[in-house]
């Protein structure tokens, strides 16, 4: 059964751009969640998306937005880069939404704003 | 007050020893909790869930889940150099989001 696979695993990119981040959940999965990992900061919730709706929002700018498609993969998008969006961007995969659910990672996508 | 709290580390163990790690939390109404090892490099690995009172054995990893102290821990038996990770607790508030806490890093020694 194949894993949570992101793309691409790496980009860089110039302050001001914007940038599309891909993420394909597990077979069968229909939950999404997109985390942004940095030093300082650790793992911070982004969002996430069950059945093409956002359940739930984290703290970050409206810069940072995602969907989600009908065969349950996700995409997130930061407009207007900043040198500190620079991060790692997992994405999660979790077979439903709510509490007793576990959440699997995909490799990341490690973004750098130059 | 952090959400999750989990001490930094590192902390280092002897190989064959045991492991103890550690995390509390501040929403007293999350009911489900996590442990995810997380190598360098890497990306997060579930390796334990909890969402009971009690203990939970798996292999040489055991969860222990106190919510009336709002307590999660992890045990590793018998730790071996390649269980050298950053270890991440992780609780699912209410609303469904799971928080994490900044992990700690241990360090076992041949």
């Amino acid at each position: 059964k194949a894993g949570v696979t992101q793309t691409p695993r790496y980009l860089i990119k110039t302050r001001g751009q914007q940038v599309t981040l891909s993420c394909s959940p597990i077979s069968g999965h229909r939950s999404v969640s997109w985390y942004q990992q940095t030093p300082g900061q650790g793992l911070q919730f982004l969002f996430e998306y069950f059945s093409e709706t956002q359940r739930n929002k984290g703290n970050f700018p409206g810069r940072f937005s995602g969907r989600q498609f009908s065969n349950s993969r996700s995409e997130m998008n930061v407009s207007t880069l900043e040198l500190g969006d620079s991060a790692l961007y997992l994405c999660a995969s979790s077979l439903f939404t709510g509490r007793d659910t576990e959440a699997f990672f995909g490799q990341g996508t490690r973004l750098t704003v130059v | 007050q952090k959400e999750v709290e989990q001490n930094s580390g590192p902390l280092s163990v002897p190989e064959g020893a045991i492991a103890s790690l550690n995390c509390t939390y501040s929403d007293r109404g999350s009911q489900s909790f996590f442990w995810y090892r997380q190598y360098s490099g890497k990306s997060p690995e579930l390796i334990m869930f909890i969402y009971s009172n009690g203990d939970k054995e798996d292999g040489r990893f055991t969860a222990q889940l106190n919510k009336a102290s709002q307590y999660v821990s992890l045990l590793i038996r018998d730790s071996q150099p390649s269980d050298s990770a950053t270890y991440l607790c992780a609780v699912k508030d209410q609303g469904g989001k799971l928080i994490f806490g900044q992990g700690t890093e241990l360090s076992v020694k041949p």
